[in-house]
């Protein structure tokens, strides 16, 4: 069973303040991604990640970055929280049709407000 | 890139009948297209999918149309149930050699009232 996990549930951070979204999957998955999900805009990604070290920009990437040092951990930073940040932040991993699913697995979620 | 329409926004029924959310897209390179099913407070979990070389899929009450010339698709759920309450999101890919990426629907609510 693929395991997605997401390092906090909730979190409440000050605007101004360096924000780490942690992401971890155990099924040795190529892609990874982060998404946010604001009530009637559905899921909209901000990165995404083929491999170790590599990174691209999904539609929403300004006011955040990513970094993948390992295959199976990809971190979600805002370097300067806002509060038009405060939002529901998702991150899933997929592989692809070598590992014979191309479906995308969620975490379950980091519930991110900023004051 | 690619575009995808999802309609209704919130769909109401009562327990039994059939719910139907429709999706459009706009890119024929996509290939795969994954339904996801979000339940309050959960994460979304895949519950349907259906792939560019198939027309329809059913598993149990639910499933999956796909027209590529028209590019579009749709979910059907039959004899609806209270458990069938959340949010529903349609997504087009381009797997198989492509982009990896999915482009997701704005998700249909769906309300089942008992």
């Amino acid at each position: 069973d693929v395991k997605v996990t997401q390092s906090s549930r909730y979190l409440v951070k000050r605007t101004g303040e360096k924000v780490f979204l942690e992401c971890v999957q155990d099924m040795d998955h190529e892609n990874m991604f982060w998404y946010r999900q604001d009530p009637g805009l559905g899921l909209r990604l901000i990165y995404f990640s083929y491999d170790v070290k590599m990174k691209e920009k999904g539609d929403i990437p300004e006011g955040y970055s990513v970094s993948r040092e390992k295959k199976e951990r990809f971190s979600l930073i805002l370097e300067s929280a806002s509060t038009n940040q405060t939002s529901m932040y998702l991150c899933a991993s997929g592989g692809t049709s070598g590992s014979g699913t191309d479906t995308q697995y969620f975490g379950p979620g980091t519930r991110l407000t900023v004051l | 890139g690619e575009n995808v329409e999802q309609h209704p926004s919130t769909l109401s029924v009562q327990e039994g009948d059939s719910a139907v959310i429709k999706c459009t897209y706009s890119d024929s390179a996509s290939n795969y297209f994954p339904w996801y099913k979000q339940e309050l407070g959960k994460r979304p979990q895949l519950i349907i999918d259906i792939r560019s070389n198939v027309g329809e899929k059913k598993d149990q009450r639910i499933a999956v149309t796909l027209n590529k010339t028209a590019k579009h698709f749709s979910l059907h759920i039959t004899e609806t149930q209270p458990e069938d309450s959340a949010v529903y999101f349609c997504a087009a890919t381009e797997g198989e050699g492509g982009s990896y990426i999915p482009t997701f629907g704005r998700g249909t609510s769906l309300i089942v009232h008992p």
